[in-house]
């Protein structure tokens, strides 16, 4: 059962546009949610992260949105530049059972496409 | 600061043979895990170190991987044998204390492992 969801395997947007990256989750106990951006034969490398009290941060042009009640949450980076290209993780942390604040449980990833 | 190292970065084997990869995370870093992603799809767990002791390892198929952290810094994760299935990227992250680091996982590069 897939507690993390992304279900856009991809995404293309125009440069200067806005993307819009979507995530769904169904465990409530989730209480930190973090977006990773990962280029081709590179590691994961975080972005931005958000803490289940708040509905909103923002830093630079990535700014994420977090719906508790709709268990959603959305990635926006404005304006997208070419070089945001690459493949976004929605990842959580927490949930129920031992240890579980320690560990992260991700989506299947978005690939968005940036182009000039 | 040097980021989380892994080694090597790509790894072609038979199937039945054994494969190893090391990770050494960075330096102060207490907690390490070991994740596995598959094509297309999002990192999965597979092990969690806190310092030296393995704390969560339900995910780890423990008929043919096992992993080390023997003095709780540098760590090793060992398929034997591997099998076609195992064709992945293996990656190693750490974590750090206090805020804000305590909810950001730093990841290596990866360890791409191709099984034929």
């Amino acid at each position: 059962d897939q507690q993390v969801k992304q279900n856009s395997p991809s995404l293309s947007v125009q440069e200067g546009r806005i993307s819009i990256l979507n995530c769904d989750y169904t465990n409530s106990m989730f209480d930190y949610f973090l977006w990773y951006k990962k280029y081709p034969a590179e590691g994961p490398t975080f972005l931005i992260s958000i803490s289940s009290i708040k509905d909103k941060n923002e830093d630079g042009r990535f700014t994420v949105f977090l719906n508790k009640s709709a268990k959603h949450l959305s990635l926006h980076i404005v304006p997208s530049q070419p070089g945001d290209s690459a493949v976004y993780f929605c990842a959580a942390k927490g949930g129920a059972g031992g240890g579980s604040n320690y560990k992260l449980t991700f989506g299947k990833g978005t690939l968005l496409t940036v182009n000039p | 600061e040097a980021g989380v190292v892994q080694s090597p970065r790509y790894k072609i084997i038979e199937k039945k043979q054994p494969v190893a990869f090391w990770c050494n995370p960075i330096s102060g870093h207490n907690t390490l895990y070991w994740y596995r992603q598959n094509l297309g799809q999002g990192p999965e767990l597979l092990i969690r170190y806190e310092n030296e002791e393995a704390v969560d390892d339900s995910q780890l198929p423990k008929d043919r991987f096992s992993a080390e952290r023997l003095k709780g810094v540098d760590s090793t994760l060992k398929i034997q044998p591997a099998e076609l299935g195992d064709s992945a990227v293996y990656l190693c992250a750490s974590r750090g204390q206090g805020k804000p680091g305590a909810n950001v996982l730093t990841f290596g590069a990866g360890s791409r492992l191709t099984v034929l």
